[in-house]
């Protein structure tokens, strides 16, 4: 039994060029969320997914910001037009929606670096 | 809503010493909790939750936590710490109903240091 796995763990961009970062959640899971970790604080909450229905999203989540998981599996997370303040690691996360579980089990992140 | 207060940014303490790393949550509804530790440049693992019954909760690593309604913490403590129980933990706390996301709310970390 595979993890969520993230794809790349590491993006060095230059501001103003559009990332695009790829999760693999476990694959009975439901439910996929992505959040954001800045250097020295805990995650925060960008937006999550069940199947493939977005169903919220964070105010923290500009318009530059954007997120599909086509056919309820992977998911993307794009932002467009970086700035230097994207710069952070951001986790993806899977859990399965039913019984007692609730439970989310993380990748282990992609850390993006804005110049 | 929910927030996450960790009192402590950083516990020094030598190894095989004991360990306790406070939690303190707030929350209109009621809620689950879990510990996360989280080692340099890497992802989050889970230690351990609470969803309902046991107040007492016990994780891997020898790791177990005590869940407080009534102060509302979730406290995380060792018996004995080595010293590759150095790392990053974070207390974080859902909404227990299903139809809020379940999304997780995170304090901003404890730095376990241990030290020979």
């Amino acid at each position: 039994d595979t993890g969520v796995s993230q794809d790349p763990r590491h993006k060095i961009t230059k501001r103003g060029q559009n990332v695009t970062f790829r999760c693999d959640p476990i694959s009975e899971h439901n439910r996929l969320y992505w959040y954001r970790q800045t250097l020295g604080q805990g995650p925060e909450f960008l937006t999550y997914f069940q199947n493939e229905a977005q169903l919220e999203k964070s105010r923290l989540l500009s318009d530059r910001f954007s997120a599909e998981r086509p056919k309820g599996s992977f998911s993307t997370l794009e932002i467009q037009r970086t700035e230097q303040g994207d710069s952070a690691m951001y986790l993806c996360a899977s859990s399965f929606m039913f019984g007692g579980a609730k439970t989310q089990y993380f990748g282990p992140g992609t850390r993006l670096l804005v110049l | 809503a929910q927030s996450v207060t960790q009192l402590d940014s950083q516990v020094p303490v030598f190894e095989e010493a004991p360990v306790e790393l406070r939690c303190n949550y707030s929350s209109s509804v009621s809620v689950y909790l879990f510990w996360y530790v989280q080692y340099p440049n890497q992802g989050l693992q889970l230690l351990l939750k609470y969803l309902s019954g046991s107040t007492l909760v016990k994780g891997i690593n020898g790791f177990e936590a005590e869940f407080n309604k009534s102060q509302t913490s979730f406290h995380l403590r060792k018996p004995s710490v080595h010293i590759s129980d150095t790392a990053e933990y974070f207390c974080a706390v859902s909404g227990a109903s299903t139809g809020g996301g379940n999304k997780l709310t995170f304090g901003t970390g404890t730095q376990l240091k241990v030290e020979l």
